[in-house]
């Protein structure tokens, strides 16, 4: 059964690095999505990305995040310059079109910014 | 703003007995409903969905009903399973939103053998 990947599973880097997360999402799938889980909070949308451009975003993602579809297959999250308050899980997301909503998660990269 | 509220953090059932897992929001724009389920140190799981054309939707064990008067929708498991044991998570979209969807708190659900 075809899944969402992502890479690392956990990413240590220092405040003010740069970091990007990986996923490959299902290769039929067409509407891309990154969340975050702060420890013992809710999942939180961050953005939405359609067509090669974003069709949505929270207000958490501001200029120092960017999203790519460099090759086709690979959605990244790109933090410009990490702070302490960016450690949590992200949770990748891909569907395909035409389904009502149902979003396939990957099994998440932990960032922890020291 | 909390536009999905789940109000119960936790819910403990015994093996065999009906969970019941509530969810109230307050956009009216929202017209689709989903539940998740989430294990420790995995992503979340898609599990029903409803949509805001229906009052309920089942797959075998679970059901999940629509409320849109009282903005509420719940999710019934039965009979309750330990395996079921995991956070479950409301979320809600709006057609207008490029389906990004909003997410409760999430309740976290304990089935005791």
């Amino acid at each position: 059964e075809p899944e969402v990947t992502q890479t690392p599973s956990h990413q240590v880097t220092q405040m003010g690095q740069e970091v990007i997360l990986r996923c490959v999402p299902i290769s039929n799938h067409l509407y891309f999505y990154w969340y975050r889980q702060i420890l013992g909070q809710k999942v939180e949308f961050l953005v939405s990305f359609y067509n090669n451009e974003i069709s949505e975003k929270s207000e958490i993602f501001d200029d120092q995040f960017s999203v790519e579809r460099p090759d086709g297959s690979n959605f990244t999250l790109k933090i410009r310059s990490t702070k302490l308050e960016d450690s949590a899980m992200y949770f990748c997301a891909s569907r395909k079109a035409g389904t009502p909503y149902e979003q396939y998660f990957g099994p998440g990269t932990r960032l922890t910014v020291t | 703003d909390q536009q999905v509220k789940q109000n119960s953090p936790s819910l403990s059932v015994q093996e065999g007995r009906i969970s019941i897992l509530n969810c109230d929001y307050t956009n009216s724009m929202f017209d689709y409903f989903l539940w998740y389920k989430k294990y420790p140190a995995e992503g979340p799981t898609f599990l029903i969905s409803i949509s805001s054309i229906k009052d309920k939707n089942e797959d075998g064990r679970f059901t999940v009903f629509l409320n849109k008067s009282a903005k509420h929708l719940s999710l019934h498991i039965v009979p309750s399973q330990p395996g079921d044991s995991a956070v479950y998570f409301c979320a809600a979209s709006a057609s207008t939103n490029a389906g990004k969807s909003t997410f409760g708190d999430g309740t976290t659900l304990t089935v005791k053998p």
